[in-house]
C-alpha cells in the first residue's frame, strides 16, 4: 500500500498569507496525485488534479507541484473562503488513498 | 449537469449490513473511463477510500476492508451499490460517493462528489 503523509497537519494563517501544503508518498507515484478541499458539512471540492492541473472553476490563486513522491499545494494570498481540511490523494496504485488532511485555520 | 447522491438508511445495528446507493444523473456507469468511487469519513478523522467501479465493471476495494465491501452497478438504473458487512460503531461516519475520470495523461481523480450521508451504527 501507498501512505500518503501530510504536514502540517494544521496551520494558523490570516487572509492574505501565502499557504504551503505539502505531501509526501511513500513509493514513487509520478504526477498521480490530486488535492481537494474539505468544508464541514459540505461534499470534498477536487482542487488540482494530475499534481499541477488545475480545476475548471478553481480560483488561480490554488496551485500544485511536485513529482515522484514530493508534492506541494499552494495558495498564493488566502481568502476568507479558503478556511478548510486540504488531502492530498495518490491515484497511482491499484487502489487510491489520501493523507491525513491539513487543517487550515484563522490565526 | 452532473450530480450523484447517496441513499441508504442513516442508522444501522451493530453485525448488521450497510447497504448505499448512490443514484447519478448527467453521465452513465458504463461510459468509457469513468467510474463511481466510495469514500467516508468518521467523525474528526481522514477520509478513506472504501471502493471504486470502472465502466467496465471492474472492481476494486480497500484492502484493509475488502473482506467486508461489495459493490455493484445497475446500469438500467444508473446506479451504483456498496454493501459494508458486520457493521461496527466505529464505521459511523459520513459515506461519499464520488465520479472517477481521468485526465489526458491518465491519472485518475474524482471530479464530482454526492453530498454524503451520516450513517450511526449503534451498539
Amino acid at each position: 500500500d501507498i501512505q500518503m503523509t501530510q504536514s502540517p497537519s494544521s496551520l494558523s494563517a490570516s487572509v492574505a498569507d501565502r499557504v504551503t501544503i505539502t505531501c509526501r508518498s511513500s513509493q514513487p507515484i509520478s504526477n498521480f496525485l490530486n488535492w481537494y478541499q474539505h468544508k464541514a458539512g459540505e461534499a470534498p471540492k477536487l482542487l488540482i488534479y494530475a499534481a499541477s492541473s488545475l480545476q475548471g472553476g478553481v480560483s488561480s490563486r490554488f496551485s500544485g507541484s511536485g513529482s515522484g513522491t514530493h508534492f506541494t499545494l499552494t495558495i498564493s494570498s488566502l481568502q476568507p473562503e479558503d478556511f478548510a481540511t486540504y488531502y492530498c490523494q495518490q491515484t497511482h496504485s491499484v487502489f487510491f488513498s489520501f493523507g491525513a488532511g491539513t487543517k487550515v485555520v484563522s490565526k | 449537469q452532473i450530480s450523484l447522491k447517496e441513499s441508504g438508511p442513516t442508522l444501522v445495528r451493530s453485525t448488521q449490513t450497510l447497504t448505499l446507493t448512490c443514484t447519478v444523473s448527467g453521465f452513465s456507469v458504463s461510459t468509457r473511463d469513468l467510474g463511481v468511487g466510495w469514500i467516508r469519513q468518521p467523525p474528526g478523522k481522514a477520509l478513506e477510500g472504501l471502493a471504486l467501479i470502472h465502466w467496465d465493471d471492474d472492481k476494486r476495494y480497500s484492502p484493509s476492508l475488502k473482506t467486508r465491501l461489495t459493490i455493484t452497478r445497475d446500469t438500467s438504473k444508473n446506479h451504483v451499490v456498496l454493501t459494508l458487512t458486520n457493521m461496527d460503531p466505529e464505521d459511523t461516519g459520513t459515506y461519499y460517493c464520488a465520479r472517477r475520470t481521468i485526465s489526458w495523461e491518465g491519472v485518475p481523480y474524482f471530479d464530482n462528489w454526492g453530498p454524503g450521508i451520516l450513517v450511526t451504527v449503534s451498539s
